[in-house]
C-alpha cells in the first residue's frame, strides 16, 4: 500500500511562513502534488514536483527530495484566506491519485 | 471555462435507499476518475475512466457501487443499497491526458447515509 504522512493541523500568524511536510513511501513515484482545499470546496493545484529541488510560485513554494521520499510545501507572507486543507498527494507506479490525511492549517491576526 | 461540477451537493438519504451521483467533468477531458474521502480520513482512489470505458476500477469498495460514463460525456456513481459506512464525500476529477499532470477535482457530493 501507499503510506502518506503529513500533520494533522497548523497555527501560524498573519504574515508570518509556515512550512507543511510530507513524506511518503509508495510503490513507485510519478510525482508529487499540493492542493489547497478550503471547507467545501473543490481541492485546487498548487505545485507539482517531479524532479529534486525547489518550486516557486509567489508566495508558494514546493520542495522534493526524491531520496528521502520527502516533500515542503512552504507558505509565506501568511493571509486569512490562507487558512485552508492543504493535501499531499503522489503518483505512486500508476496514475491513481494516492494523498495524505491533509494538514489543516490556521492563520491568526 | 467551467470546471468539474457535481450534483447534488449534499444527499441524506436512510440505509437501504439507492442514490446516484453525477459529474460532468471539464469539456474535451477524456479521463475521469471517482474518489471518496470518508470521515477523518485520506481521499482514496475509486475508479478511472478513459472515454466511456473503465481503466481501472481497483478502488471500488464492494459490487454495491456501479460507476458508468455512457457516450464519454458526463459520468454517474451509484450506491444500491447504501450502508451506513458509504458515507463521506465523493470527489470527481478530470484530466486531459492519463499521466503526469493535474487532476481538476470538483466540489464533492457530501453523502450521509443514516
Amino acid at each position: 500500500g501507499q503510506n502518506i504522512d503529513q500533520p494533522t493541523e497548523m497555527t501560524a500568524t498573519e504574515g508570518a511562513i509556515v512550512q507543511i511536510n510530507c513524506t511518503y513511501q509508495t510503490s513507485g513515484f510519478n510525482g508529487l502534488f499540493w492542493y489547497q482545499q478550503h471547507a467545501g470546496e473543490a481541492p485546487t493545484f498548487l505545485s507539482y514536483n517531479v524532479l529534486d529541488g525547489l518550486e516557486e510560485k509567489g508566495r508558494f513554494s514546493s520542495f522534493l527530495s526524491r531520496s528521502k521520499g520527502y516533500s515542503y510545501l512552504l507558505l509565506k507572507e501568511l493571509q486569512m484566506k490562507d487558512s485552508a486543507s492543504y493535501l499531499c498527494a503522489v503518483f505512486p507506479n500508476d496514475y491513481k491519485l494516492s494523498f495524505g490525511a491533509g494538514t489543516t492549517v490556521t492563520v491568526r491576526a | 471555462e467551467a470546471g468539474v461540477t457535481q450534483f447534488p451537493s449534499h444527499s441524506v438519504i436512510e440505509k437501504g435507499q439507492t442514490v446516484t451521483l453525477r459529474c460532468d467533468p471539464i469539456s474535451g477531458h477524456d479521463n475521469l476518475y471517482w474518489y471518496r474521502r470518508v470521515m477523518g480520513k485520506e481521499i482514496k482512489f475509486l475508479l478511472h475512466f478513459v472515454k466511456e470505458s473503465k481503466q481501472d476500477e481497483s478502488g471500488m469498495p464492494n459490487n454495491r457501487f456501479l460507476a458508468e460514463r455512457t457516450g464519454g460525456t458526463y459520468s454517474t456513481l451509484k450506491v444500491q443499497p447504501a450502508e451506513l459506512e458509504d458515507s463521506g464525500v465523493y470527489f470527481c476529477a478530470s484530466s486531459q491526458a492519463h499521466g503526469p499532470g493535474e487532476q481538476f477535482f470538483g466540489p464533492g457530493t457530501r453523502l450521509t447515509v443514516l
